[in-house]
């Protein structure tokens, strides 16, 4: 088990620029959660899948971001026409959904700045 | 909607001296509720959860939480801080145990004198 891992650490990009982040989930976890979060405050939930589906998307999640988990495995999170506000650490979390319990477990995230 | 309130930004702490962090909840049901802690620029370490059962928690690196249904609250404990729990501490509730967003508090970040 090396846990959920995320890259890249870190991007810098210009305003308007797209960008993609890609999470490895922890191996046969079948749910995938990304987060978003901003400086001096908790994450907030974007969306998460279970296996392939999307099944819920926060209002946060603008038309500019779109998510994708084609075979249940890795996910990707793009953004199109990067603004100032999208500088954030986002985050992806995994977890294997059980009977009783579901404890998702956090990469090191994806620092993005824009300029 | 569920929410979850962590009342103090900042915490300073001696090396030695116990610990406690204040966490209220808002969730109609019953609350799935977490500690996770973040180190500077990392990503979020699970220190324990409360799904049911016994209301006192244990976790990892000495840690306990107890839930206080009455209080809405899920306090963070720890008897003796050590300079490594030096960190930023996030509550966090989920809507259910079988899975689903996870709400975070803002956090309390944890200063620890030698």
């Amino acid at each position: 088990d090396t846990g959920v891992s995320q890259d890249p650490r870190h991007k810098i990009t210009k305003r308007g620029q797209n960008v993609t982040f890609r999470c490895d989930p922890i191996s046969e976890h079948n749910r995938l959660y990304w987060y978003r979060q901003t400086l001096g405050q908790g994450p907030e939930f974007l969306t998460y899948f279970q296996n392939e589906a999307q099944l819920e998307k926060s209002r946060l999640l603008s038309d500019r971001f779109s998510a994708e988990r084609p075979k249940g495995s890795f996910s990707t999170l793009e953004i199109q026409r990067t603004e100032q506000g999208d500088s954030a650490m986002y985050l992806c979390a995994s977890s294997q959904r059980e009977a009783s319990t579901d404890t998702q477990y956090f990469g090191p995230g994806t620092r993005l700045t824009v300029l | 909607a569920q929410s979850v309130t962590q009342p103090d930004i900042h915490i300073t702490v001696s090396e030695g001296a116990s610990l406690e962090l204040r966490c209220n909840y808002s969730y109609g049901a019953t609350p799935y509720l977490f500690w996770y802690v973040q180190s500077p620029g990392q990503g979020l370490q699970l220190l324990l959860k409360y799904f049911s059962g016994d209301t006192l928690v244990q976790g990892i690196k000495g840690f306990e939480a107890e839930f206080k249904r009455s209080q809405s609250s899920f306090n963070l404990r720890k008897p003796s801080v050590h300079w490594s729990d030096a960190a930023e501490y996030f509550c966090a509730v989920g809507a259910s145990a079988a899975g689903n967003k996870l709400t975070f508090g803002g956090g309390t970040r944890v200063l620890v004198k030698p």
